[in-house]
């Protein structure tokens, strides 16, 4: 089946840290550059981060630049966004998300989200 | 960043009718205007991409239109799945954006 499964959320206090993980199945992981896109009921659906195929390009948005780290194991089928310095602004629902290819910036492929909590 | 502004925010309609969502964009994006569709406690799922493309498994009834700043999303029948939350996003400029989403309600 094709699929991606987020883990890792929780609650945690602000400036602390979280590592989300993702997994992948059902098709060929290092082919697509892969994204972790979050969705807030206030702020709505917004790009956190997306990295390519071979980890060769890695991009944030401005507002996780230095706090966040974008990585993937292609041998795993795996993705990761390590989330350090939390702040209240970044609680959401985080999704992890499959590009149409290599590095298309749209979406096909959705997990159903990893929800975060930071609160002291 | 480049602005998407989706009107209306509410859509009201009954079964059968066709539904016309918009998206404009504060700057060219070209053709580079995606939709989703997103039901609630689901993820968004992929409509259509580039404009006018429709991704794979999508009913021929979803169509979109549109380039440079102004997009149009139309659903030519409405069906009782098809009332949802609907968002564009562009892949143009730095940084991806996303719309506010249409909210399409049964009347």
């Amino acid at each position: 089946e094709v699929q991606l499964v987020e883990s890792g959320g929780g609650l945690v206090q602000p400036g602390r840290s979280l590592r989300l993980s993702c997994a992948a199945s059902g098709f060929t992981f290092d082919h697509y550059a892969m994204h972790w896109v979050r969705q807030t009921p206030g702020k709505g659906l917004e790009w956190v981060s997306g990295i390519s195929w071979n980890s060769g390009r890695i991009d944030y948005v401005d507002s996780v630049k230095g706090r966040f780290t974008i990585s993937r194991d292609n041998a795993k089928n795996s993705l990761y966004l390590q989330m350090n310095s939390l702040k209240a602004e970044d609680m959401a629902l985080y999704y992890c998300v499959k590009d149409t290819g290599r590095h298309n910036d749209a979406f096909d492929l959705w997990g159903q989200g990893t929800m975060v909590t930071v609160s002291s | 960043e480049t602005v998407l502004t989706q009107s209306p925010a509410t859509l009201s309609l009954s079964p059968g009718e066709r539904a016309t969502l918009s998206c404009r964009a504060s700057q060219s994006i070209s053709n580079y205007l995606i939709w989703y569709q997103q039901k609630p406690g689901q993820a968004p799922r992929l409509l259509i991409y580039d404009a006018s493309n429709r991704a794979t498994g999508i009913p021929g009834r979803f169509s979109g239109s549109g380039s440079g700043t102004n997009f149009t999303l139309t659903i030519s029948s409405l069906e009782p799945e098809d009332f949802a939350v609907y968002y564009c996003q562009q892949r143009s400029n730095w940084p991806v954006t996303f719309g506010g989403g249409t909210k399409v309600e049964i009347k």
